[in-house]
């Protein structure tokens, strides 16, 4: 019972460099979201997906882009990485609009870009 | 515009102690307010919630408090632990998905 997994754990870009982040929920969960964490700013939302077939922007998706591959997957692409865009990423899922639904968050991207 | 604040940025209590942290919002469609623990290196991972219909509800050791009127609500640990330092956020959600306040780092001390 794996929940959210998210891969790599750490990655060092060179500014320019292009790469993609993976996320992969075992909970047969419609939504998923990918935040990204920065000292002293929370968790700010970049893109989500309602639903399979569906993705929105967020808080911040500027430099950004999503695939939902599948119910399961939901990936995110930095085409060209900048240093700002060194941070924490967080994928996360949850079961649309249920009740009493939370979130629940992979153990993260740590990406630092030089 | 930050959605909803949080305070304080960091709190340190001793062992036993009650710390509480505090979140505001403005956006009156928000109708779900969690609160998010977070260990060094781990995700935030979802520790306790409540709807606006309710004033307060405990979990164990966890209770949050909910004011609607004021559009305020509160996490307090009852007789805190040094196993309980961490990361905590609040969060809210409408229609949209959650937004986060910004954390509070807490430390329990021996």
């Amino acid at each position: 019972n794996a929940g959210v997994t998210q891969t790599p754990k750490f990655q060092v870009l060179k500014t320019g460099q292009s790469m993609t982040l993976q996320c992969a929920q075992d909970m047969n969960h419609n939504s998923m979201y990918w935040y990204r964490q920065d000292p002293g700013m929370g968790l700010r939302l970049i893109y989500y997906s309602a639903s399979e077939g569906t993705t929105d922007k967020g808080e911040v998706p500027n430099g950004y882009n999503v695939s939902r591959l599948n119910k399961r997957e939901f990936s995110l692409r930095l085409e060209s990485a900048a240093p700002s865009q060194t941070s924490v990423y967080f994928c996360a899922s949850s079961e649309r609009r249920a009740i009493n639904y939370g979130y629940t968050f992979g153990s993260g991207t740590r990406l630092t870009v030089v | 515009q930050q959605q909803v604040k949080q305070s304080p940025q960091s709190l340190i209590v001793q062992k036993g102690g009650i710390p509480i942290i505090n979140c505001a919002y403005e956006n009156t469609a928000f109708d779900y307010f969690p609160w998010y623990q977070q260990f060094p290196g781990k995700g935030p991972a979802l520790l306790i919630a409540i709807r606006p219909d309710v004033s307060e509800k405990k979990e164990g050791r966890f209770t949050i408090s909910f004011n609607k009127s004021a559009k305020q609500f509160s996490l307090h640990i009852m007789d805190s632990q040094p196993g309980d330092s961490a990361t905590y956020f609040c969060a809210a959600r409408g229609n949209t998905p959650l937004v986060f306040g910004k954390g509070t780092r807490l430390s329990v001390i021996a």
